[in-house]
C-alpha cells in the first residue's frame, strides 16, 4: 500500500526541540521530492519545507528558517523534521507529503499523510 | 509572493445541488493551480492538478477550470461524502509560501 505515516509530535514546552519522521511506504521514495506542511487547530495549510529527491537541495519557509531542519535517509525511505527553539505558532499537526514536479518552478502534492500533532506550551 | 483567496469561506449546499468554488491569484499561475479536500481528522487528497486535470481515482463530479488568476472547482453532485474543506493551491513560482488558500467548508444546508 502507498503510504505515509507520521510520527514524533507531542507536547513540548517552548524554546524546546522535537524530531519528527514520515516512514514511506509503496513507492520509491528516493525519486520523491518531500515536504512538511502543517496545519494549526482550526486553520488551513501552511507549507514549511521541502527536500529534493537526493537531499542535496532543502529550502524552509521564513517562518521556521534557522529552526527547523528538514532531512531524509533514502535507505531506511523515511523523512524528518528537526524542530529546534519551538515556539507557541508552532503549535500544529504536521503532514508529510510527496511532492510531484509540474509545469512550474514549483510542487503539488499528490500523497498526504495524515499528520502528526505538536504541541508548544508551558 | 503569491497571495491565493479563495471564496466563498462557506458554502451551504443541499445534497445533489451544484457547488461552485473559487479561487484567486494575486498574480498570474498560468494553470499551475491543484485543488484539495480534506475531512476532519483525515490526510488533504489531491483532487485537481494543472487546473483541470483530476487525480487518480477522482470522481467525475468534480471538475476544475480556468487559469492566469481565476479558477473554478466544481462539484456536479453534491454527495455525502464531499462535505468538507477545499484548498487551491499554486505550484507556478518560488517560493512555495503562501501557496495555499484559506480553504472553502462546503456544508450540508
Amino acid at each position: 500500500e502507498v503510504q505515509l505515516l507520521e510520527s514524533g509530535g507531542g507536547l513540548v514546552q517552548p524554546g524546546g526541540s522535537l524530531r519528527l519522521s514520515c516512514a514511506a511506504s509503496g513507492f520509491t521514495f528516493s525519486i520523491s521530492d518531500m515536504t512538511w506542511v502543517r496545519q494549526a487547530p482550526g486553520k488551513g495549510l501552511e507549507w514549511v519545507s521541502v527536500i529534493s529527491d537526493d537531499g542535496r537541495r532543502t529550502y524552509c519557509a521564513d517562518s521556521v528558517k534557522g529552526r527547523f531542519t528538514i532531512s531524509r535517509d533514502n535507505s531506511g525511505n523515511t523523512l524528518y523534521l528537526q524542530m529546534n527553539s519551538l515556539r507557541l505558532e508552532d503549535t500544529a499537526v504536521y503532514h508529510c507529503a510527496r511532492g510531484m514536479a509540474g509545469a512550474g518552478t514549483s510542487w503539488y502534492f499528490d500523497l498526504w499523510g495524515r499528520g502528526t500533532l505538536v504541541t508548544v506550551s508551558s | 509572493e503569491i497571495v491565493m483567496t479563495q471564496s466563498p469561506a462557506t458554502l451551504s449546499v443541499s445534497p445533489g445541488e451544484r457547488a461552485t468554488l473559487s479561487c484567486r491569484a494575486s498574480q498570474s499561475v498560468s494553470t499551475n493551480l491543484a485543488w484539495y479536500q480534506q475531512k476532519p481528522g483525515q490526510a488533504p487528497r489531491l483532487l485537481i492538478y494543472g487546473a483541470s486535470t483530476r487525480a487518480t481515482g477522482i470522481p467525475a463530479r468534480f471538475s476544475g477550470s480556468g487559469s492566469g488568476t481565476e479558477f473554478t472547482l466544481t462539484i456536479s453532485s453534491l454527495q455525502s461524502e464531499d462535505f468538507a474543506v477545499y484548498y487551491c493551491q499554486q505550484y507556478n513560482n518560488w517560493p512555495p509560501e503562501g501557496t495555499f488558500g484559506q480553504g472553502t467548508k462546503v456544508e450540508i444546508k
